[in-house]
């Protein structure tokens, strides 16, 4: 039974770019969420889609972006890239969206910025 | 918003002690409370959960401790092994409009010396 498997691994970019992020989730879950993790720190929560609809966001840019596709996989969108979103992006999935649901972290994709 | 809390920011034992980790939260309204460890290079895994209506939870050699009326819960894992070595963190969630995000603390890195 997979986990939560996010693409790529490591991705460098430079200053004004854009980038995508992929994730897929655990088998049964229909909840995607994503997270910003800079060094040293704990997870910064991005948004969370449900239904393929983004249901609640955190303190992030609309540089920010997402999607969920009919399958619960999930994209993660970062337009005119800044050196500060340099960080371990990390996806969770989860068996629904209610509180108590627990969420399953993948490996994260490591995003530099040149 | 929620206000997590977590102490000590580092921890270091010998092999065979215990390690003790403390997460203060603000809201009143949590019910969840999932401890995750995250390993260099890895995502954070959920080690242990519990819910509000329990005060204490045991899975082997790790137990979550839960006080509501002074907000907090502690990680407890005993006869430490290096393989515990890793970087804990709590992650109250916050439940809003049907929707719920995860508050993680800003960690703790326990050490377990042979």
């Amino acid at each position: 039974d997979a986990g939560v498997t996010q693409s790529p691994t490591h991705l460098i970019k430079t200053r004004g770019q854009q980038v995508t992020l992929r994730c897929s989730p655990k088998s049964g879950h229909d909840t995607v969420s994503w997270y910003q993790q800079a060094l040293g720190q704990g997870p910064q929560f991005i948004f969370q889609y449900y239904e393929e609809e983004e249901r609640q966001r955190g303190n992030f840019p609309d540089r920010f972006s997402g999607h969920q596709f009919p399958n619960y996989s999930s994209e993660l969108n970062v337009n005119a890239l800044l050196l500060g979103d340099s960080a371990l992006y990390l996806c969770a999935s989860s068996p629904g969206t209610g509180v108590r649901q627990p969420q399953h972290f993948g490996d994260g994709t490591r995003l530099s910025i040149l | 918003g929620e206000n997590v809390e977590q102490h000590p920011s580092t921890l270091s034992v010998q092999e065979g002690d215990s390690a003790v980790i403390k997460c203060t939260y603000s809201d009143s309204a949590s019910n969840y409370f999932p401890w995750y460890k995250q390993e260099l290079g890895k995502g954070p895994q959920l080690i242990i959960d519990i819910r509000s209506n329990v005060g204490e939870k045991k899975d082997q050699r790790i137990a979550v401790t839960l006080n509501k009326t002074a907000k907090h819960f502690s990680l407890h894992i005993t006869e430490t092994q290096p393989e515990d070595s890793a970087v804990y963190f709590c992650a109250p969630p916050l439940f809003s409009g049907g929707y719920n995000k995860l508050i993680f603390g800003a960690g703790t890195r326990l050490a377990v010396h042979p």
